[in-house]
């Protein structure tokens, strides 16, 4: 089975503070993807990767950037956390269809 | 932009209803996926439609792509409560990006 592996399930930081969430997936999908899931506006596209150091702006990207440096590793940055990007953040990767990570639920203070 | 529209939000159904969540999207798709996404986990990728008019089905779910490619259905027949959760369509267009609808929220009573 294909695994994506989010390093954190909850953190908690505070305004302006840098904020790094690592994805790591095991079956070497070229295409990584970052979402965050709000109530009511369901999932939404931060920013995606097809290959190794590319990157793509997602429908949301203002106020995030991603790292690709291994094929197998996508790391999502906030560079100055806003209470606003408190959500619960999903990386996936796939081939046919997506396989999520177990989410990493973020709280900005 | 485009968008995947999905109704209703919320179902709550008895044990043994049939349950139909109905998903539209503003342009012609490539391809649809269906997730479900169970109460505090991941969405978990349940089945892709790609031909226009194609009708899938697992066990009790039966899913439908439209033949212009543009609305999806998914229906469960006689719904336990193993069947609780999210239930997301998300749309494939020209550009590769998957657009998540905002999914259906289904709850069962026994």
């Amino acid at each position: 089975d294909v695994k994506v592996t989010q390093s954190s399930r909850y953190l908690v930081k505070r305004t302006g503070e840098k904020v790094f969430l690592e994805c790591v997936q095991d079956m070497d999908h070229e295409n990584m993807f970052w979402y965050r899931q709000d109530p009511g506006l369901g999932l939404r596209l931060i920013y995606f990767s097809y290959d190794v150091k590319m990157k793509e702006k997602g429908d949301i990207p203002e106020g995030y950037s991603v790292s690709r440096e291994k094929k197998e590793r996508f790391s999502l940055i906030l560079e100055s956390a806003s209470t606003n990007q408190t959500s619960m953040y999903l990386c996936a990767s796939s081939s046919y269809g997506y396989t999520f990570g177990s989410g990493t639920r973020l709280t900005v203070v | 932009g485009q968008q995947v529209m999905q109704i209703p939000q919320y179902q709550h159904v008895q044990e043994g209803e049939d349950f139909t969540t109905y998903c539209n999207s503003s342009t012609t798709l490539s391809n649809i996926q269906w997730y479900k996404q169970r109460p505090g986990g991941h969405p978990v990728f349940l089945i892709q439609l790609v031909k226009s008019g194609e009708v899938k089905k697992q066990k009790r779910l039966t899913f439908q792509f439209g033949e212009a490619k543009k609305n999806s259905s998914l229906h469960i027949t006689a719904t336990q409560t193993t069947d609780v959760g999210t239930y997301f369509c998300a749309g494939l267009h020209n550009t590769d990006k998957l657009i998540f609808g905002t999914g259906t929220r289904l709850q069962v009573f026994p």
